[in-house]
């Protein structure tokens, strides 16, 4: 089936330093990433969607100068957290659709973030 | 808007007792419900769906039935195996191909102990 990787797991760093997390789809072309972020017994909530060759879409009351999407290719979609804060420390997610036309929703396995 | 409330975890069950992970929402418009289960280490998988009241989603020996009249779709199994331990969320959309619509619940992390 359907695999995305999604690395690192797991990041700790400094007050102020940048963080890049990668979203990759395995064995599909993936036109469309999402990118989710967890807090603590919360939901999950969609912050971007990332389409292949264009700008993300960001939801409302996400700074896309905080958070910076980049798609460049049909198989993988980049996620930087810019000088982050402890703030920003959370469980982050990224799906990815088959572009194929299946409409199909693969998850990654999330990356832990944790800021210092 | 939307919005998807499940059960608080965690929660610690023996192997083969029954589940209840109960899910309820709110939602403007007709919405197509779901649960994803997330096992340690890898990404959120779809378990079941239902699309319309009383449609009954099942996989694995998962239940859910779409009970629009009560705004639920509470998941169960009749006996949970160790194998089963995972995090599991409920969701919704309103749009069947958008994720962009796609509303998760907080997650309840299930243990089976042998």
């Amino acid at each position: 089936g359907a695999v995305v990787s999604q690395h690192p797991s797991r990041v700790i760093c400094k007050s102020g330093t940048s963080v890049k997390i990668e979203c990759r789809s395995l064995d599909f072309q993936a036109t469309t990433m999402f990118w989710y972020r967890q807090f603590p017994k919360q939901s999950l909530m969609l912050m971007a969607t990332s389409n292949e060759g264009s700008k993300a879409t960001y939801e409302q009351g996400v700074e896309k100068d905080k958070f910076l999407i980049n798609h460049a290719s049909l198989t993988l979609s980049t996620l930087t957290v810019t000088s982050a804060h402890p703030e920003d420390s959370s469980f982050y997610i990224c799906s990815a659709r088959d572009g194929s036309g299946a409409n199909v929703l693969t998850f990654g396995a999330g990356s832990r973030l944790t800021v210092l | 808007g939307n919005s998807v409330t499940q059960m608080e975890g965690p929660v610690t069950l023996s192997e083969e007792a029954f589940l209840t992970i109960n899910c309820t929402y709110t939602a403007t418009g007709y919405p197509s419900l779901f649960w994803y289960v997330q096992y340690p280490g890898e990404g959120l998988q779809l378990l079941l769906k239902a699309t319309k009241a009383d449609d009954k989603g099942s996989n694995k020996g998962f239940e859910a039935t779409y009970r629009k009249e009560t705004t639920s779709f509470h998941l169960e199994k009749g006996s949970v195996q160790v194998s089963d331990s995972a995090v599991y969320f409920c969701a919704l959309t309103i749009s069947s191909g958008s994720a962009r619509q796609l509303t998760f619940g907080s997650g309840t992390q299930l243990t089976v102990l042998p």
